[in-house]
């Protein structure tokens, strides 16, 4: 089945620790984005990434990487320089539409914890 | 960063019941108003994509209108079913970017 596969589902981190969130899309997707969910606050943009080898930066990406070598793949790094990197993430990629008619389809999503 | 308002936060209501929710947008750079239904352990689904001022849509006992010259969308839901507890989202598009409000939690008893 086409979709979004986001894992691991769960994690935990010690401060001072990178760790990695693995996103994979089968469903042929340009656009790929990554989101951030606090209690009680919308969805923010870390990260997106229009097309392979490209990506920018999104209204919170400090303290985030990412790359996007492989269509399908588009992996967030969360560094020991986020300061408050306990939430849950959503990635999703975006189906071709012009001016914004693209729907997004969502993973299931990853919750970081650190300890 | 782009404020997208939702209100309520929460509904509960009874099966039978119908409902309305409301997402307020920048009037501004316009391209599209989208509606996602979140519901509980799976990933966020597209409801609607409205683009035109004016646009009605509907599917089953979901629709939502728009009004992009005022900021504003809302979705309604005809006889409430349990199955359509959830949260629903509205995501403003600014070009290639989404900006997502706080979503409406809806609970609907049977």
């Amino acid at each position: 089945d086409g979709g979004i596969t986001q894992s691991p589902k769960y994690l935990f981190r010690k401060e001072g620790q990178n760790v990695t969130l693995s996103c994979e899309q089968n469903l042929n997707h340009d656009a790929m984005y990554w989101y951030r969910q606090d209690p009680g606050q919308g969805l923010r943009l870390i990260y997106y990434s229009q097309i392979v080898n490209d990506f920018q930066k999104g209204d919170i990406a400090e303290g985030y990487s990412v790359s996007r070598e492989k269509k399908e793949s588009f992996p967030l790094t969360v560094t020991s320089a986020q300061k408050n990197p306990t939430a849950f993430y959503l990635c999703a990629s975006k189906t071709t539409g012009t001016g914004g008619t693209g729907e997004l389809f969502f993973g299931e999503g990853s919750r970081l914890t650190v300890l | 960063i782009l404020n997208v308002e939702q209100s309520p936060q929460s509904l509960h209501v009874q099966e039978g019941d119908s409902t309305n929710f409301t997402c307020s947008f920048p009037s501004s750079n316009f391209y599209a108003l989208h509606w996602y239904r979140w519901e509980t352990a799976k990933s966020p689904e597209a409801l609607f994509v409205m683009t035109l001022n004016g646009d009605e849509k509907k599917k089953g006992r979901i629709s939502a209108t728009l009004n992009t010259k005022e900021g504003y969308s809302y979705l309604y839901i005809k006889g409430s079913q349990p199955e359509d507890s959830a949260t629903y989202l509205c995501a403003f598009c600014n070009f290639n970017k989404f900006y997502f409000g706080s979503g409406t939690k809806l609970n609907v008893k049977p």
